[in-house]
C-alpha cells in the first residue's frame, strides 16, 4: 500500500561531524537490509547492505548496525561532508516471500551544514 | 552493477492521455520493478516486470492503468493510461538478480506531470 503522505524527518548535521540516521522496520521475516542514498532529481543509490545474520557492517565512511530484537536499522556516516547532502532510505526485503521486492522506509532527509 | 537508462526523464502530459516509460538495462537481469514516488515521499512499488508473462502488481495499482512489458531480461515498459493529476510523480525502474542478498539498481526515475 501507499506510505502515508507526510513530510520527510530531517537531520541537520555540521560538516565533519558523524551523521546517525535510524530505520525501523516491521516484518520480523526481512533477512537483508540495504540503505540507499537519493539526491535530488536521481535515483536511490546504493550505499551499503547487511545480512540478518549480521548486526554490523562497515564499508568506507559508513557503517550500518541491525538490531533484530527491536527491528532496527542505522546509519551511520562519519566526517560529514556536504556531498552527503541527500534523502536516504532503508529498505528490506525477504526471501521467503519468494519475490525479492524491497519495501522501503519512508527516509531521513540529511543537511549538511558547511 | 547494472546500469538503467529510462526514459523519458521528464514528461508534462494533458489529462487522459498515456505515456509510456521505457526501461533499459545494460546486462540481462532477472528481477525488474516499477516503483511510484510522490514529492517529498518514500518509493511504492506498482509492480514486478516478469519476462514473459503478466506482470505481477501490487494492492491498489492495476493492469488496466498501469500496463507493463518485459520482451525480454534486459528491457521493460510502463504505461501511465487515462492520466490524471494525481498520478503526477516519480516513476523509477529497477533491476536485481537472483542472488537472495543482491541490491537492486535504479534508473534516474521519470518525473512525470499531468496537466
Amino acid at each position: 500500500g501507499e506510505s502515508v503522505g507526510l513530510h520527510l524527518p530531517t537531520l541537520s548535521v555540521q560538516e565533519g561531524d558523524n551523521s546517525i540516521i535510524n530505520c525501523a522496520y516491521s516484518n520480523s521475516a526481512s533477512d537483508y537490509f540495504i540503505w540507499y542514498k537519493q539526491e535530488s532529481g536521481k535515483g536511490p543509490q546504493f550505499i551499503i547492505d547487511i545480512r540478518s545474520n549480521m548486526d554490523k557492517r562497515q564499508g568506507q565512511r559508513v557503517t550500518v548496525l541491525l538490531n533484530k530484537t527491536v527491528k532496527h536499522l542505522s546509519l551511520q556516516i562519519a566526517a560529514t561532508q556536504p556531498g552527503d547532502s541527500a534523502v536516504y532510505f532503508c529498505a528490506e526485503s525477504s526471501v521467503w516471500a519468494g519475490s525479492y521486492q524491497l519495501t522501503f522506509g519512508k527516509g531521513t532527509k540529511l543537511s549538511v551544514i558547511p | 552493477s547494472a546500469v538503467i537508462s529510462q526514459k523519458p526523464s521528464r514528461d508534462i502530459c494533458q489529462r487522459g492521455t498515456s505515456l509510456t516509460i521505457q526501461c533499459q538495462v545494460d546486462s540481462q537481469v532477472t528481477m525488474m520493478f516499477w516503483y511510484r514516488q510522490q514529492p517529498g515521499q518514500s518509493l511504492t512499488l506498482i509492480a514486478t516486470a516478469n519476462q514473459g508473462s503478466e506482470a505481477t502488481y501490487e494492492s491498489g495499482f492495476v493492469i488496466d492503468k498501469f500496463p507493463i512489458s518485459r520482451p525480454n531480461l534486459t528491457f521493460s515498459t510502463l504505461t501511465v493510461s487515462n492520466m490524471s493529476p494525481e498520478d503526477s510523480s516519480i516513476y523509477l525502474c529497477s533491476a536485481r538478480g537472483t542472488g537472495q542478498f543482491t541490491e537492486a539498481f535504479f534508473g534516474q526515475g521519470t518525473r512525470l506531470t499531468v496537466v
